[in-house]
């Protein structure tokens, strides 16, 4: 599965959107990009995933570019509950040997909501 | 609806101990993860299972660890003996489907003292 690349930290004010980033140059054609959530002293929470087409749901909007080489998760009115540390992760949709499949989870980028 | 619990969601314990670990996946998943969670190597996965039969276990550190899931319904993860370097969170996961989002517990926070 291909690797990603988060910046370590970001911060945002109350009340505006959210725009966290997600290089993965090396993605291949039927992997696709997951983004999950961890709030201190949670369990990780997932929160989007798509393949090649933007994707929206109650919680957040997934940009993808059309390369596929870097997304974009976009909060579009971050509350202070959003903080949180958010992991982009890219795999197939299927198990194999190795990592192929798993959730493997990075460093991610970690979200300070500011009132 | 409820998800994945599990428990006890904090222990402590001398090295040397027993220490057994518990979860109960979002009923019909079937699929369940076990990951580890520390400061130095962040969130790993240990093992999971498919229809209660162990699949990849290459993530368990050693023969200390084992993990078993007698019924649908529930797992445990078995540390035996416990040492201090075992001090981490310990989630659970479960899942539908392999392709479909994973939902986690709240963890238990392992202390070996």
């Amino acid at each position: 599965d291909a690797k990603t690349t988060q910046p370590p930290s970001m911060d945002c004010a109350e009340g505006r959107a959210a725009n966290l980033p997600c290089n993965h140059s090396t993605i291949s054609g039927n992997e696709y990009v997951y983004w999950y959530r961890q709030i201190h002293s949670q369990g990780p929470q997932y929160i989007i995933h798509g393949l090649k087409n933007n994707e929206t749901n109650e919680m957040a909007s997934l940009i993808i570019t059309e390369d596929r080489k870097s997304s974009t998760l976009i909060l579009p009115h971050a509350t202070l509950r959003d903080t949180a540390v958010y992991y982009c992760i890219v795999r197939v949709a299927f198990g194999g040997s190795g990592n192929t499949g798993k959730l493997i989870f990075g460093q991610g980028t970690t979200l300070q909501v500011k009132p | 609806d409820a998800g994945v619990i599990q428990s006890p969601r904090h222990e402590v314990t001398e090295m040397g101990q027993e220490v057994t670990l518990r979860c109960k996946p979002i009923s019909g998943h079937d699929y369940l993860f076990w990951y580890r969670q520390t400061m130095m190597r962040g969130l790993e996965l240990l093992i999971y299972f498919n229809n209660n039969v162990p699949i990849d276990d290459s993530g368990m550190p050693e023969d200390r660890f084992s993990a078993k899931m007698p019924n649908a319904s529930f797992s445990t993860l078995k540390i035996q003996p416990s040492e201090p370097r075992d001090s981490a969170v310990y989630f659970c996961a479960s899942t539908l489907q392999w392709n479909q989002p994973q939902h986690f517990g709240d963890g238990t926070r392992l202390s070996i003292l």
